[in-house]
């Protein structure tokens, strides 16, 4: 089965232009989730989606940021204008629907990230 | 605040040798889950281990597990008779259960080198 994979792997651009990032997760994972890491720093939550709908954007920074879902499959990440802070590694991760209890287990299966590096 | 506290940035441990990795956790939500994943070089982020907080024993997972010191807030990660292959950035997560929330939060990380 195939993990949780991301496009680019590596992505450079300038400061002031428009950057999208590509997340397929596992087959028949309803939640999606992305996080980004800036060098040397904790990962952070940015977003997480229940099939198409935002659950949860409250790690996103500012409204440069648009996540998508369309159709409940992959997801795409769009940074415009990109800045320099926004440079670092993007995850993206995925999991099954929650079993019930308080505490379900939600493992977030993750991806190996786009490194993301603004001039 | 929920928080992860990772100490330790860096670590090396001779090959065949257990190693202990340092995870702090603050939250005042009784219902929580704790995770560790491991970063290869690669950069996928592989999940190792699994303890939720009303479990009652350490979890175990192979080679790792997991001394969970509820009273203490921690989550140390054990893996015992290192590998050459072990060598990887390690991060310990948590994940509150009745915040509502699914995300995690991640500590900083500590980068395992093991030597031969």
């Amino acid at each position: 089965e195939a993990g949780v994979t991301q496009f680019p792997s590596h992505s450079v651009i300038e400061k002031g232009q428009t950057v999208t990032l590509r997340c397929d997760p596992i087959s028949g994972h309803d939640n999606l989730y992305w996080y980004r890491r800036v060098m040397g720093k904790e990962i952070k939550f940015l977003l997480h989606f229940v099939k198409e709908s935002k659950q949860d954007e409250s790690g996103m920074p500012n409204n440069r940021f648009l996540a998508e879902r369309t159709g409940g499959t992959y997801s795409t990440l769009k940074v415009q204008p990109a800045e320099l802070e926004d440079s670092g590694v993007y995850f993206c991760a995925s999991s099954q629907q929650l079993a019930g209890g308080p505490i379900a287990k939600n493992i977030q299966y993750f991806g190996a990230g786009t490194r993301l590096s603004v001039l | 605040a929920q928080k992860i506290t990772q100490t330790q940035p860096g670590m090396f441990v001779q090959e065949k040798e257990a190693v202990t990795l340092d995870c702090t956790y603050d939250t005042s939500d009784p219902s929580y889950g704790l995770f560790w994943y491991k970063q290869p070089s690669s950069g996928e982020m592989i999940f190792l281990i699994y303890q939720g907080s009303y479990d009652q024993q350490n979890a175990t997972e192979g080679r790792y597990s997991l001394n969970f010191q509820k009273a203490r807030k921690s989550a140390n990660l054990v893996i015992s008779a290192s590998q050459l292959g072990d060598s990887a950035m390690y991060f310990c997560a948590m994940r509150e259960g009745t915040s509502g929330t699914y995300k995690y939060i991640f500590g900083t990380g500590t980068r395992l080198k093991v030597l031969a």
